[in-house]
């Protein structure tokens, strides 16, 4: 049974461009919940989504977008990318009483 | 804002030894989960706490909610070396969570 699947892996991008991150959830989990981790932070929650609804939305400005598909994968998108975009982006899959987290994507902006 | 503090930031104990750390909000949480984080890994779910003063217990791992729903402990009896990692409590407020600042626990074998 596959995990939580998060792509791509690794990404490189310039300030001011954008960015689409994937997340596909463990089957039959109808919640996805998006992270942000700074080094030697703890996660930042950005987004809730159940049942491709926006459920929950964290301190993040309206640069960060995200949506679930009828499948439940989801896309997390940023827009005009700032250096401190830098981070780790987290996904996590969750039915209700646990939650499991993909490997993450790791953003760098240069 | 919403805040979750963890205390100690960072632990080193001697393999063996016992093991805690706090997590407090200045809120009332719907529930409280833990978490562990390897250095380069993703957090792994341990638990999730519901109910106050609600205890959990996992082979020599035991979870603990206040009876305010406002604080939390994690405790590991008899440390060893996998216990190595970054701990994390993460709160819930409606349909926010909030992850706590971490403890980051070193064992010495």
């Amino acid at each position: 049974d596959a995990g939580v699947t998060q792509s791509p892996t690794h990404l490189i991008k310039t300030r001011g461009q954008h960015v689409t991150l994937r997340c596909s959830p463990i089957s039959g989990h109808k919640s996805v919940s998006w992270y942000q981790q700074v080094l030697g932070q703890g996660p930042q929650f950005i987004f809730q989504y159940y049942e491709k609804e926006e459920r929950g939305r964290g301190n993040f400005p309206d640069r960060f977008s995200a949506r679930q598909f009828p499948n439940y994968s989801s896309e997390l998108n940023v827009n005009a990318l700032l250096l401190g975009d830098s981070a780790l982006y987290l996904c996590a899959s969750s039915r209700p009483g646990e939650a499991f987290f993909g490997q993450g994507t790791r953003l760098t902006v240069v | 804002g919403q805040q979750v503090m963890q205390i100690p930031q960072y632990q080193h104990v001697q393999e063996g030894e016992d093991f805690t750390t706090y997590c407090n909000s200045s809120t009332t949480l719907s529930n409280i989960q833990w978490y562990k984080q390897r250095p380069g890994g993703h957090p792994v779910f341990l638990i999730q706490l519901v109910k106050s003063g609600e205890v959990k217990k996992q082979k020599r791992l035991t979870f603990q909610f206040g009876e305010a729903k406002k604080n939390s402990s994690l405790h590991i009896t008899a440390t060893q070396t996998t216990d190595v990692g970054t701990y994390f409590c993460a709160g819930r407020y409606g349909n926010q969570f909030y992850f706590g600042t971490g403890t980051s626990l070193t064992v010495i074998p």
